[in-house]
């Protein structure tokens, strides 16, 4: 069946640095998702991505939708300790009428 | 009014109860989603109702009984669960059904199954 590969499962930065988390999908996706999900809490859309090599930018984050869209990162730059929770990607290949949800990267951010 | 709201926000029952999760949002979404999320994974799609009719079902066991009965609520009734049923269910709404458009989730309820 589809699946959205989703790297790292877990990522331990110190405050200011620099985290990246990869989406990879075997079948070319028509869109691709990202939400957040604190500790505790339910997912939040943060943005889509729809067209081969789009960027978007939002504050500190930078996603990016390959060129082939079969992949998708999330780049956040000088973290702080409100970043800290699970980030999943989430893509729609073919004719699948549903969102397929990455493992999710957990970020752990240490002040 | 961009709130999905869930309740109860926590539930245990026992393996023979009969119980209903609901769901609810008032931002004229016409889709509703219904998911299961155990600790550490993502959340897993039950169910998806388009218009209010049940457009997508994941195979998901007889036990778990989903009804939407107006373009705002949603429900999921569950009876005879299994332990390995505890889990966080979460309900979202997207503007219309299809997954090219963003989901508001709501905050969930966490069941505990005994």
């Amino acid at each position: 069946g589809q699946q959205v590969m989703q790297i790292p499962q877990y990522q331990h930065v110190q405050e200011g640095e620099d985290f990246t988390t990869y989406c990879n999908s075997s079948t070319t996706l028509s869109n691709i998702q990202w939400y957040k999900q604190r500790p505790g809490g339910h997912p939040v859309f943060l943005i889509q991505l729809v067209k081969s090599g789009e960027v978007k930018k939002q504050k500190r984050l930078t996603f990016q939708f390959g060129e082939a869209k079969k992949n998708s990162s999330l780049h956040i730059t000088a973290t702080q300790t409100t970043d800290v929770g699970t980030y999943f990607c989430a893509g729609q290949s073919g004719g699948y009428n549903k969102l397929i949800f990455g493992a999710g990267t957990r970020l752990a951010v240490h002040p | 009014d961009t709130e999905v709201t869930q309740t109860p926000k926590h539930l245990v029952m026992g393996m023979t109860n009969k119980k209903s999760l609901k769901c609810e949002q008032h931002m004229g979404h016409r889709a509703m989603y219904w998911y299961k999320q155990k600790a550490k994974k993502p959340p897993e799609l039950m169910f998806v109702y388009s218009y209010e009719k049940l457009s997508i079902n994941e195979s998901v066991p007889s036990r778990f009984s989903p009804e939407c009965p107006n373009s705002s609520l949603l429900n999921l009734h569950l009876h005879a669960l299994q332990p390995e049923d505890s889990a966080l269910y979460l309900c979202a709404s997207s503007q219309v059904p299809g997954a090219s458009y963003e989901q508001y989730f709501g905050p969930g309820t966490r069941l505990t199954v005994t």
